[in-house]
């Protein structure tokens, strides 16, 4: 099993649509990244949680770390968000550690 | 002020070459990451190299290498390649490896090995 899966791995959505990703972790971490990859093309940061609730713009980024659980939530969606988009996990050592990534493809 | 940039964006090689790639961290940070990302997986831990010491390494072969400059700038070496190493290579930096959360990312090296 790997240290932290995502759900869905692919979704895909029309414009308009309210999105939800979800990310689950086994290991104890300080901290849950959220990433962006479009198609052939870097890593981009979309947020760092380590509790509670983050929003940037049509973005929010939500962590339960009783469950280790989070959510990354996109509103009102735009064929601009088609991306991967990949949870990734900090702990107190040095590394941080991936997901497989969710294919997200949002149709005008 | 500049990003992570890495150099050359794209690359091409042989079974059994040797490859190096270059990673300029942003200004003021100390601490460089590597990562490699195969077609359709998640990025996997190489290396991290802080204040030019290697202070992590994941589980990869010692064809595997890298170091880290003065100027905080890194590279990697990948020697005797194989088919499989074929991947987008990714650096990140961050002011110091304890601070996880302002981990920046390079555009990547995608290398081809034919």
């Amino acid at each position: 099993k790997n240290e932290v899966e995502q759900s869905p791995q692919n979704l895909t959505a029309q414009e308009g649509e309210f999105i939800t990703i979800n990310c689950s972790y086994s290991v104890g971490i300080s901290a849950l990244h959220w990433l962006q990859q479009h198609p052939g093309g870097g890593i981009v940061s979309l947020f760092m949680l380590s509790s509670g609730k983050k929003k940037h713009g049509r973005l929010i980024a939500t962590i339960n770390i009783q469950e280790k659980h989070s959510s990354l939530h996109i509103t009102a969606s735009h064929p601009r968000d088609s991306a991967v988009y990949i949870c990734a996990v900090g702990g107190s050592n040095y590394k941080l550690t991936f997901g497989k990534g969710t294919l997200l493809t949002v149709n005008p | 002020d500049a990003g992570v940039t890495q150099s050359p964006t794209h690359l091409i090689k042989t079974r059994g070459q040797q490859v190096t790639l270059r990673c300029s961290p942003i200004s003021g940070h100390k601490s460089v990451s590597w990562y490699q990302q195969v077609l359709g997986q998640g990025p996997q831990f190489i290396f991290q190299y802080y204040e030019k010491e290697e202070r992590g390494r994941g589980n990869f072969p010692d064809r595997f290498s890298a170091r880290q400059f003065p100027n905080y700038s890194s590279e990697l070496n990948v020697n005797a390649l194989l088919l499989g190493d074929s991947a987008l290579y990714l650096c990140a930096s961050s002011f110091s490896p304890g601070r996880l959360g302002e981990q920046y990312f390079g555009p990547g090296t995608r290398l081809t090995v034919t």
